[in-house]
């Protein structure tokens, strides 16, 4: 499987911008880019997807570099709720499964 | 709709015990999954099915056995039970699209303990 890499943690300010970075240097040319998060004590829940263009939804925005060697999930305003560990995973398309990683646990200061 | 249902919630065994968890989703899904998470670490997949009657392993399939009869269920079971395999475990399931893969939907997990 092809592997990402992301920053043990980070912390924002409420109300700011985040910009949380994933590194996938091995990705093959049909992998998808998905990101998951964990809120403390509960499942993860799918945030957004993407292969090549940028994508937005109403959590977040994906940005894909042109290489797409790397990818980063904006949270265009932070709230405490935001607070969670977030999974980068990429997508096998030969498969059916999504292998995480250890994500990046976002702290988010009031 | 309930999503994804899994049960217990909460389980303390001995070791050598069997158990097993069970999980339940209303969302008529092809694909379902169990995971595993030991403290501060990421998700690893223990078994996963890609419809009825399938199972298939995962990264970290030994001393766990799966079963996949109806399509809304997807049992987990431990035969006996290792202080190893304390973890929460969560199950869930999707409805594949395409390459990209569907949106798992993950339950809420089930702590388990073994003495």
């Amino acid at each position: 499987d092809a592997k990402t890499t992301q920053p043990n943690s980070m912390e924002s300010n409420e109300e700011e911008p985040v910009h949380l970075p994933c590194n996938h240097s091995t990705i093959s040319g049909t992998d998808y880019i998905h990101w998951y998060r964990q809120l403390p004590s509960q499942g993860p829940e799918y945030v957004i997807h993407g292969l090549t263009s940028n994508v937005n939804n109403r959590m977040a925005s994906l940005a894909i570099a042109e290489d797409r060697k790397s990818s980063t999930l904006i949270l265009h305003r932070a709230t405490l709720r935001d607070a969670a560990v977030y999974y980068c995973i990429l997508k096998e398309t030969s498969g059916s499964r999504l292998t995480f990683g250890e994500g990046t646990q976002l702290t988010v200061n009031p | 709709n309930a999503g994804v249902t899994q049960t217990p919630k909460f389980r303390v065994l001995k070791t050598g015990q069997s158990m097993t968890l069970l999980c339940a989703q209303d969302m008529n899904h092809e694909y379902m999954y169990w995971y595993r998470q030991d403290p501060g670490m990421g998700l690893r997949l223990i078994h996963y099915s890609v419809g009825e009657g399938t199972t298939a392993k995962g990264e970290v399939p030994d001393g766990y056995n799966v079963s996949r009869l109806k399509k809304q269920n997807f049992l987990l079971g431990l035969e006996s039970a290792a202080p190893s395999q304390t973890s929460v475990y969560f199950c869930a399931s999707s409805q594949l699209s395409g390459r990209a893969g569907g949106e798992l939907f993950f339950g809420e997990g089930s702590r388990l303990t073994v003495l």
